[in-house]
């Protein structure tokens, strides 16, 4: 959607090296998702951001919403192999009703 | 929690044929959703229902597709005279409320020849 920005499209990073996924939306959220996709797969839900300056991790990965809750990061630090897959972002414009998906960023983590 | 069952998980047509996909949400889940995904893309919205209320369809859904959740449980999902620009991965998605994430089945792979 151009409604939502990914970047990059695609990144290849060494195994034990940190990253960071992009998400720029053109619009206010209400809420920021991060998905993780395997190819062929459906979405597996990561984490939800609702607040500016909200900031969630799980394990290894970290996603921040800024204060004027426009853009959203997603961090990796020592990134492995069970990390590659295509990360997307969704996101909710319209306070609830459906949610619009980036183009998603693929990852690829060599051992 | 059983998930989102999607079924088949793979269909090969030819042209001009009709299909019909089926999507069994998380029991529990009020609100259904279909997307198509297609290669090196994100999901694209196509429809959601509320119990058995479709409430909004995307300008991409044509008339020649129709979806369906008439016990507001299951959901179909019908293409008719498909078309080549048809092949896509159709997702559904269920979800309890309004600002919980959504739940993806797997998935159904259309390839039109």
């Amino acid at each position: 959607s151009q409604e939502l920005e990914q970047s990059p499209q695609s990144l290849i990073v060494q195994e034990g090296k940190n990253l960071t996924i992009n998400c720029t939306s053109s619009k206010t959220l209400y809420g920021l998702y991060w998905y993780k996709q395997k190819y062929g797969e459906g979405l597996i839900f990561l984490m939800m951001l609702q607040k500016g300056g909200e900031e969630k991790s799980h394990e290894k990965i970290t996603a921040k919403l800024d204060e004027k809750k426009q853009q959203s990061s997603l961090h990796i630090t020592a990134s492995q192999p069970s990390h590659a897959g295509i990360y997307l972002c969704g996101a909710d414009h319209t306070g609830g009703f459906k949610t619009i998906f980036g183009a998603g960023t693929r990852l690829f983590v060599k051992a | 929690d059983t998930g989102v069952s999607q079924n088949p998980r793979h269909k090969i047509t030819k042209r001009g044929q009709n299909v019909t996909f089926r999507c069994d949400p998380i029991s529990e889940h009020n609100r259904l959703y279909w997307y198509r995904q297609t290669l090196g893309q994100g999901p694209e919205f196509l429809t959601y229902f509320q119990n058995e209320a479709q409430l909004e369809k995307s300008r991409l859904l044509s008339d020649r597709f129709s979806a369906e959740r008439p016990k507001g449980s299951f959901s179909t999902l019908e293409i008719q005279r498909t078309e080549q620009g048809d092949s896509a991965m159709y997702l559904c998605a269920s979800t309890p409320t309004s600002s919980s994430p959504l739940h993806f089945g797997n998935g159904t792979r259309l390839t039109v020849t």
